[in-house]
């Protein structure tokens, strides 16, 4: 059975701190593993990896997927409060967009 | 990015009765649209692939005579939730995938529906 895995499930850090979210996979049909934010609606979306070691930044945040070891990494630094969310980690599982969403990493960032 | 919209964002109803929630692409046209569903301090679950002209996909566990999808054009899919139990209450949120330039998935708002 196809499955999405994150860790830590929450996480509670200071304006400032940087923090790593993981997430592992075993699906079968692997296409692509994407990062979304969910705040009080529907996720945003964040990143999309589709090859192994090669680094995507967006600002603070920046992603890497490892596909020999089945998992990717989520980097926040210089949090800042509004980077309070869920952060959501999903895989493509074979062709027509189907996503498996891991449980989600509930990060609250304090002043 | 491209929009999808969901109607309406929130609704009450009382147990027994059917609502319909609606997803429309406003600026793309989606041959696939994704149901999903998100209880609460829980992850999204993907209930079925609604694809245009043609029947559902459901997911296991998902009962297809309770949750009727229909895709009716490239713009709009719509879940009917049927017979709506308390236990239905939830998020519901659809997706829509787009093929240009690439196969990117854009989120709806979701709905957030009570049932009493």
């Amino acid at each position: 059975e196809d499955k999405v895995v994150q860790s830590p499930l929450s996480l509670v850090v200071h304006e400032g701190d940087t923090v790593t979210l993981n997430c592992s996979y075993e699906v079968t049909n692997f296409r692509s593993l994407l990062w979304y934010k969910q705040e009080k609606k529907a996720p945003t979306f964040l990143f999309m990896l589709t090859s192994s070691g090669i680094e995507k930044k967006s600002g603070r945040l920046s992603s890497i997927l490892d596909k020999k070891e089945l998992f990717s990494i989520l980097n926040i630094t210089a949090t800042q409060t509004g980077d309070s969310a869920v952060y959501l980690c999903a895989v493509e599982a074979g062709p027509g967009g189907k996503l498996i969403f891991g449980q989600g990493t509930e990060l609250s960032v304090k002043p | 990015g491209a929009v999808v919209s969901q109607h309406p964002s929130w609704v009450i109803c009382k147990s027994g009765t059917s609502v319909k929630i609606e997803c429309r692409s406003l600026d793309f046209q989606a041959t696939t649209m994704f149901w999903y569903r998100q209880f609460p301090k829980q992850s999204l679950m993907l209930m079925a692939t609604s694809n245009e002209g043609s029947k559902a996909t459901y997911e296991q566990g998902v009962e297809k005579d309770k949750f009727l999808i229909n895709h009716a054009s490239l713009t709009l899919s719509t879940l009917t939730v049927t017979s709506a139990h308390p236990e239905d209450s939830s998020f519901y949120i659809c997706s829509a995938l787009t093929s240009s330039p690439g196969y990117e998935q854009y989120f709806g708002p979701g709905t957030r529906l009570t049932v009493t």
